[in-house]
């Protein structure tokens, strides 16, 4: 069973700068799982944010970026605002009859 | 513009079936590749099934797999999920999504689907 891994809680002053990351079970994540990071606020659907490690969708904020990190999938903040208070989504794709799972997010706190 | 636009969720029995739609509009719907996620209440995402563009491959999660049938009808621009034998773990909210290769980008605003007795 296929295990993707973020932080569950992280808490940033505004204006700072966060890092969220996304761990694979299989071992180091890279190109190849597509990484894709999802923005959800209470209440709202899940809204798109990087795809395929750092691509931003039309609508990104150029505050978000997407990276590769230490083995991992990463989503940085920087100059955080208070409407980026929400919970962090990453998904990798790993192909065959299981093709993309989701990590367990990361409730981001703005404070 | 993309809208994506789920119905077809309710409450409904355990063992029951239910059949959830999704109408897609402002794309090329045929040349897709459509998700279905799903989030049970105050639960992260959960990928559910997908479909290839031409409906050719299908793939479910391991929850679901043989219980759930994923398929489109281009004629009407439209994804289902037929959901059958139906449990409580499958209560939660089910939602549609676009996949233009290798990224999901615009996503349904969900159904409810309760499974209960």
């Amino acid at each position: 069973q296929t295990v993707v891994t973020q932080e569950p809680s992280l808490t940033v002053s505004p204006g700072g700068t966060v890092t969220l990351t996304c761990a694979s079970s299989t071992g180091a994540v890279t190109s190849g799982y597509y990484p894709n990071w999802f923005q959800q606020k209470p209440g709202q659907a899940p809204r798109a944010l990087i795809y395929s490690i750092s691509n931003k969708h039309s609508w990104t904020p150029a505050r978000f970026s997407g990276s590769l990190l230490g083995g991992k999938a990463a989503l940085t903040l920087s100059g955080v605002q208070p409407e980026d208070e929400a919970d962090y989504y990453c998904l990798l794709y790993y192909g065959g009859a299981h093709p993309w799972v989701f990590g367990g997010g990361t409730k981001l706190t703005v404070l | 513009q993309v809208q994506l636009v789920e119905s077809g969720g309710g409450v409904v029995q355990p063992g029951r079936s239910l059949r959830l739609s999704c109408a897609a509009s402002g794309f090329t719907f045929s040349s897709y590749a459509m998700h279905w996620v799903r989030q049970a209440p105050g639960k992260g995402l959960e990928w559910v099934a997908v479909i290839s563009y031409d409906g050719s491959n299908k793939h479910y999660a391991d929850s679901v797999r043989g219980r759930f049938t994923i398929s489109t009808d281009n004629s009407k621009n439209t994804l289902y999920l037929q959901m059958n034998s139906l449990g409580t773990e499958d209560t939660a909210v089910y939602y549609c999504a676009r996949e233009p290769g290798g990224a999901i980008d615009y996503w349904g605003q969900g159904t409810l689907v309760t499974v209960s007795s």
